[in-house]
């Protein structure tokens, strides 16, 4: 069975200090990969998705990057960390083999919080 | 662009009770829909995912609908309990990205 792994938990970092949340998915092969971010009493907001090893695409234009160095392993980073970037971190995969009835599936999620 | 609603944002309902949660959607070219349910401070897990060529999926006491043509879909609760309280979440899941409503938070009442 496919799992999702996600770590740390949980961190406090001040601000301007780096960012580096790492996501692990075993059981699967060529998944699409997604990171997204849940702030305090909001919906998910897609940050970054892939469809395979180096290939990111962004969806909000900010000062978190991601990268993909193997297929199953899903990076997000940030030289400088803002208070805003403080919430709920979530990974997510998706099986890219399937079409229609291909689930998202996601990862227990990292709390952040920028002092 | 596809956006997908969710009202209430909020409900509470005694135990035992059948609820409705629904699930709007602009663009009735939908790829898939996906019900999730989020608990505090965790992840979100999959209940039901309705194939665009469906109606409807079942899961226990859980079934959710899907009508394309109206932009609705919901997901019923039977015999609700304590337990089922969470937030709900609809996605429509896109060929690449999914977009997701901001959620009805649930509360089962005992």
């Amino acid at each position: 069975s496919q799992t999702i792994h996600q770590w740390p938990a949980t961190l406090v970092q001040p601000v301007g200090s780096p960012l580096s949340l790492e996501c692990t998915v075993e059981g699967t092969s060529n998944p699409n990969l997604y990171w997204y971010r849940q702030a305090a009493g909001r919906g998910l907001q897609l940050l970054f998705y892939s469809v395979g090893i180096g290939q990111i695409s962004s969806e909000v234009p900010q000062n978190l990057s991601a990268s993909r160095p193997q297929d199953r392993q899903f990076i997000l980073s940030s030289k400088k960390l803002l208070l805003s970037d403080s919430g709920f971190y979530l990974c997510a995969w998706r099986s890219r083999t399937s079409g229609s009835g291909d689930e998202q599936f996601f990862g227990p999620g990292t709390r952040l919080t920028v002092l | 662009k596809q956006e997908v609603t969710q009202i209430p944002a909020a409900l509470s309902v005694p135990e035992g009770e059948n609820l409705v949660l629904n699930c709007s959607f602009t663009d009735s070219a939908i790829y898939n829909l996906q019900w999730f349910r989020q608990d505090p401070g965790k992840g979100l897990t999959s209940l039901l995912l309705i194939q665009s060529s469906q109606r409807e999926q079942t899961s226990g006491r859980l079934n959710a609908s899907l009508d394309k043509s109206s932009g609705r879909s919901t997901l019923y609760i039977a015999a609700s309990q304590p337990g089922d309280s969470a937030t709900y979440l609809c996605a429509d899941s896109g060929t690449y990205k999914y977009i997701f409503g901001t959620g009805t938070r649930l509360k089962v009442l005992a």
